[in-house]
């Protein structure tokens, strides 16, 4: 079974640009998750699909982060403008899914893209 | 706040010691919890999960958590350990339907051949 993918695996990008990071899950999951793990740092959870709708979003910073999975399987994560503090892994993870018995699913992540912002 | 915190950061241990790695949290509400692991190179991998029933959960490679909810802990162990078990193991905690999964910072667990 393939796994979850991710690229691009490595950014360098200056700040005041725009960056998009892309995430296909493993098939026929249902649920999406994006977080963010600065060095350090356990992962953050940025946003977290439902096949195409959004679930939870509290922690991301809307006014320069989108995220977006329009037809319930890959998604885009995108930061415009970038900030120095934005250095970190986005990691891109699935599950499952379905909201009956979401809570106990396995979450299965991608390699990660390493973004670092000069 | 909810939150998770894992006591060491760093730990060192010679092959055949036994581990404890702890792990307490602050969440409201009834939990399912999980330790995932990052081996070297390798992507974050569930370890074992907790959910309801025994709260002594067995996972991969002989490693065993158990869940006290008095104290909010839900401790991960192994008896002996492998200089293979050296890695970054991370708890998190989400509620019952899946939403708002917390991660601790985790622990590098360095093992001694």
């Amino acid at each position: 079974e393939a796994g979850v993918a991710q690229s691009p695996r490595y950014k360098i990008i200056e700040k005041r640009q725009s960056v998009a990071f892309w995430c296909n899950p493993i098939s026929g999951h249902a649920t999406l998750y994006w977080y963010q793990q600065i060095l350090g740092q356990g992962p953050k959870l940025l946003i977290q699909f439902q096949n195409n709708g959004v679930v939870d979003d509290s922690q991301l910073p809307k006014d320069r982060f989108s995220a977006e999975r329009l037809k319930g399987v890959d998604s885009t994560l995108k930061i415009q403008p970038a900030k120095l503090e934005d250095s970190a892994v986005y990691l891109c993870a699935s599950s499952l899914g379905g909201l009956a018995g979401g809570g106990t699913d396995t979450q299965y992540f991608g390699p990660g893209t390493r973004l670092t912002v000069l | 706040a909810q939150s998770v915190s894992q006591h060491n950061h760093h730990v060192i241990l010679s092959e055949a010691a036994s581990l404890e790695l702890g792990c307490n949290y602050s969440y409201g509400g009834t939990v399912n919890l999980f330790w995932y692991v990052q081996y070297p190179g390798q992507h974050l991998q569930l370890l074992l999960k907790y959910f309801s029933g025994d709260p002594l959960v067995k996972g991969i490679k002989g490693f065993e958590a158990e869940f006290i909810k008095s104290k909010f802990s839900f401790n991960l162990r192994k008896p002996s350990v492998q200089w293979s078990d050296t890695a970054e193991y991370f708890c998190a905690v989400s509620d019952t339907g899946g939403f708002k999964t917390i991660f601790g910072a985790g622990t590098r667990l360095f093992v001694k051949a």
